[in-house]
């Protein structure tokens, strides 16, 4: 299947600094791409859909001034956590549908994030 | 109603056993069914992946649909140890539409 890499796995930050997390789809071009949040022991929430060259579409309830979410390229998007406080720690994981894999979606190892 | 509903277990079998894991959805437009498997702080791995009723088979993996009960199922033959993990099922209305998650299925084979 598609690769789909994500970085950093792991970063713990001081509250109130923002966290930037990339995810990259390494043999595949993603004219779309996912950002999800998933708690412990709870499904994946979706957070955006990011479409390259446009901005993002935001689910109900997420800050989108909070959680910036750009799609430069055919290949990468970022997801910022901005003046990130400790309830924003989780696990992010992003997914991308490429453009030759019909209706498949492929996720990143995910980013675990914990403000301190 | 969720749209999606999944029973969260956790679910204990021993290697070998025969596990049934199922879903159940609100939507009839639903067209695209997917069963992911995600070990502990890793990101989901695509299992199956069905956009019709009926079966699909995959090694020890078959997948079942039945649009007229909207009920899905993954069936692991032969379950082995590493097959402990959560098992999510998913959820599309078109192929380019945005995936809605089952709860998901945790998942311990014991040897």
């Amino acid at each position: 299947g598609a690769v789909v890499s994500q970085h950093p796995s792991r970063v713990i930050c001081k509250s109130g600094t923002s966290v930037k997390i990339e995810c990259r789809s390494l043999d595949f071009q993603a004219t779309t791409m996912f950002w999800y949040r998933q708690f412990p022991k709870k499904s994946l929430m979706l957070m955006a859909t990011s479409n390259e060259g446009s901005k993002a579409t935001y689910e109900q309830g997420v800050e989108k001034d909070k959680f910036l979410i750009n799609h430069a390229s055919l290949t990468l998007s970022t997801l910022t956590v901005t003046s990130a406080h400790p309830e924003d720690s989780s696990f992010y994981i992003c997914s991308a549908r490429g453009t030759t894999h019909t209706g498949e979606l492929f996720f990143g190892e995910g980013s675990r994030l914990t403000v301190l | 109603q969720k749209e999606v509903e999944q029973d969260p277990g956790p679910l204990s079998v021993p290697e070998g056993a025969i596990v049934s894991l199922n879903c159940t959805y609100s939507n009839s437009a639903f067209q695209y069914f997917m069963w992911y498997r995600q070990y502990s702080r890793k990101g989901p791995e695509l299992l199956m992946y069905t956009y019709s009723s009926g079966n699909k088979e995959d090694g020890r993996f078959t997948a079942q649909v039945d649009k007229s009960s909207k009920y899905i199922s993954l069936f692991i033959r032969d379950s082995q140890p590493s097959d402990s993990a959560t098992y999510l099922c998913a959820i599309c209305q078109n192929q380019g539409g945005k995936l809605i998650f089952g709860q998901g299925t945790e998942l311990s084979v014991k040897p």
